[in-house]
């Protein structure tokens, strides 16, 4: 089973849609989590942490759900330069790897 | 300031040659990560420096990778005898402290790679 898993998409949503989307992993004791964004052919970049209590940050919202082992990531009010994946990363327990998600495809139509 | 570079941006080798690929990381970070990412896959790991201790190098596919990191600063990663499945985008990401920091600033700031195609 893979450390970390997504589903890949594609989400195409209208501007001013509301999406989510959902990360599980494999690791119970998996403590640090975040999300990336990569946009097309350009490197990942940090998009937010993600908190035990959940954490905001604009239009973005990230949850964790520990019993489900899985994190969420909610985009309000998309806007077209969200079109993007979004990587969900995992923190393994040895403390030096983080596991990549294969990313979830969004794009935001006009 | 400057981030995370990368060179070459492309290289194109044919199957069995030896390749070199060099990761300039942000000034001052300790750690230092090589991934490479598959058409439709995702970040698969490679290996981790962490200031003067040894490497992890789990990641590493087979005995043709290698990577060293001089000086604690620009890293270079090795492929010898290439082969087409060594096709990749290659990335290479640098943190200000290492992951194993709870709460630390471990932030990766990643390079924009170099794409590997084997002949």
């Amino acid at each position: 089973r893979k450390e970390v898993e997504q589903d890949p998409g594609p989400f195409n949503v209208p501007e001013g849609a509301t999406v989510a989307f959902n990360c599980t992993y494999s690791n119970s004791a998996s403590q640090s989590f975040f999300w990336y964004r990569q946009d097309c052919r350009k490197e990942p970049k940090l998009l937010m942490s993600v908190y035990s209590s959940g954490n905001e940050d604009g239009r973005f919202t990230a949850q964790l759900n520990r019993a489900s082992q899985y994190i969420s990531l909610l985009i309000r009010d998309s806007k077209l330069s969200d079109s993007a994946t979004y990587l969900c990363v995992v923190l393994g327990l040895r403390g030096n790897q983080f596991y990549f998600g294969t990313g979830t495809s969004l794009t935001v139509i006009p | 300031g400057a981030g995370v570079s990368q060179s070459p941006s492309n290289k194109v080798t044919e199957k069995g040659k030896d390749v070199e690929l060099r990761c300039d990381p942000i000034s001052g970070h300790t750690a230092l990560y090589w991934y490479r990412q598959s058409l439709g896959q995702g970040l698969e790991f490679l290996i981790y420096f962490q200031g003067n201790s040894a490497p992890d190098k789990s990641g590493l596919p087979s005995d043709r990778f290698s990577a060293e990191r001089t000086g604690g600063s620009v890293s270079t990663l090795t492929i010898q005898r290439t082969q087409q499945e060594d096709s990749a985008v290659y990335l290479c990401a640098s943190s200000l402290w290492g992951p194993s920091l709870a709460g630390g600033p471990n932030e990766q700031f990643f390079g924009p790679g170099t794409r590997l195609t084997v002949l």
